[in-house]
């Protein structure tokens, strides 16, 4: 069955420094791996996903993402955070069985500190 | 487009009283989703359909029920509201092209006491 690891609960970083937040995936076949955010009281906004092709992946705000299979991994990563970026962080996979379900992990909380 | 639209955004009920979470989005999509959030848990999926007239159960369906008649609006009916039912609501939608790829309405925060 699908399923989705965040393994990091909480993660603080100072404004100006790099971000990675973990995330690692159960999945038969190749997976479609999504990861998107929440601010406080708001949804959540898509970030990026992966279907196919280049492992690197870059999003909105800018957030990139890679594709390791063999390490069954799908990491988010930014080069420098700003404070704005303080949210949830969920990491999701797609089911392909037909009905579009995605299956979340458990999220990471990311405090940006002046 | 407004997107997912989802009302009230706020309730709290008391046990074992009913309510009706609305639902619809603009976005011509066939599929659409309720899922629910719990404090440091990630979201869960309670009911979803992927087409008007079709419906089928998530992972955490009890307590809860749904309808699909029309491709823009999916409620969400609980009915004998309990304190395990306390949590945020969230519905979402997504089309058949755009594999996976969900929009998400704001939530609805309920609290039952």
């Amino acid at each position: 069955a699908q399923s989705v690891t965040q393994p990091d609960i909480h993660i603080t970083v100072s404004e100006g420094a790099s971000l990675e937040l973990r995330c690692n995936y159960s999945y038969g076949a190749t997976p479609y791996l999504f990861w998107y955010v929440q601010s406080p009281g708001q949804g959540l906004q898509l970030l990026l996903k992966y279907f196919s092709g280049d492992t690197l992946v870059q999003g909105i705000k800018g957030f990139e993402a890679e594709f390791k299979r063999s390490q069954s991994s799908f990491n988010l990563r930014k080069p420098s955070v700003h404070w704005s970026d303080a949210a949830e962080y969920f990491c999701a996979v797609g089911d392909q069985t037909g009905a579009n379900n995605l299956f979340f992990g458990t999220g990471t909380r990311l405090t940006v500190i002046p | 487009n407004a997107g997912v639209t989802q009302t009230p955004k706020f309730r709290i009920l008391k046990i074992g009283q009913s309510m009706t979470l609305q639902c619809t989005q603009d976005m011509n999509h066939n599929y659409m989703y309720w899922y629910r959030q719990d404090p440091g848990m990630g979201l869960k999926l309670i009911y979803y359909s992927v087409g008007a007239g079709i419906t089928d159960k998530g992972e955490v369906p009890n307590g809860y029920n749904v309808s699909r008649s029309t491709t823009e609006d999916f409620p969400l009916r609980l009915e004998l509201a309990a304190p395990s039912q306390t949590s945020v609501y969230f519905c979402a939608s997504s089309s058949r092209q755009f594999l996976n790829e969900q929009y998400f309405g704001p939530g609805t925060r309920l609290t039952v006491t």
